[in-house]
């Protein structure tokens, strides 16, 4: 059964710094990775996703995989307050599901 | 572009009532269809999926069920429900062949 790890947070940086939420997995053989991400009440909604052949950018957003390690990370730079929220990590499962990580809290303080 | 709709957005129902929500996805054709339940606080549990009408896969035993008599339509069922089935609803789609998923915006279920 794979598995997906998350630390449940809450991660606090202050405004402008990098926030680092980082993921682990289970699956030695998985490919794909996806960040969601979910406001307090409302439903995940994808903000990135990483393939296996390397690091991913777009605009504040990093993703980075580290397979040896088996972790992927996102990191966020010039966090805003805005950017509060629960960062979810998935990992595909066969059958074209998701398995989702508990997610990590982040707040970003002004 | 592809939209996905829920409804009701929350509902309050007594213990042993029957529930039935309903997801519907504009846009696309021959979806794959999910339910998730996000208790309070927690991660998200896959309830049920399904890669064609009347083709519905259980995840976890429960006193729910679902259906997709359309394409594009999901319901998710229960006969009497119970205190433990309160949480957060969530529909989501992805096409055929491919895992990324999005999310409708969900039904907020209390069960007093």
């Amino acid at each position: 059964q794979k598995e997906v790890e998350q630390n449940s947070g809450p991660l606090s940086v202050p405004e402008g710094a990098i926030a680092s939420l980082n993921c682990t997995y289970s699956d030695r053989g998985s490919q794909s990775f996806f960040w969601y991400r979910q406001y307090s009440g409302k439903s995940p909604e994808l903000i990135m996703f990483i393939y296996s052949n390397g690091d991913k950018e777009d605009g504040r957003f990093t993703a980075q995989l580290n397979k040896a390690s088996q972790y992927v990370s996102l990191l966020i730079r010039d966090s805003q307050p805005s950017d509060s929220a629960t960062y979810l990590c998935a990992v595909p499962n066969q059958g074209g599901k998701l398995i989702f990580g508990q997610g990590t809290e982040l707040s970003v303080k002004p | 572009s592809q939209t996905i709709h829920q409804w009701p957005a929350t509902l309050v129902q007594p213990v042993g009532s029957p529930l039935s929500l309903e997801c519907t996805v504009e846009g696309t054709s021959n979806p794959n269809l999910y339910w998730y339940r996000q208790a309070a606080g927690r991660g998200l549990q896959l309830l049920f999926y399904s890669v064609g009408i009347g083709q519905i896969s259980s995840e976890v035993p429960q006193n729910l069920s679902a259906s997709r008599p359309q394409d594009r339509q999901f319901i998710l069922s229960s006969k009497k429900l119970l205190l433990s089935d309160s949480g957060f609803y969530l529909c989501a789609w992805s096409l055929w062949g491919q895992y990324e998923q999005c999310f409708g915006p969900g039904t907020r279920l209390t069960v007093t």
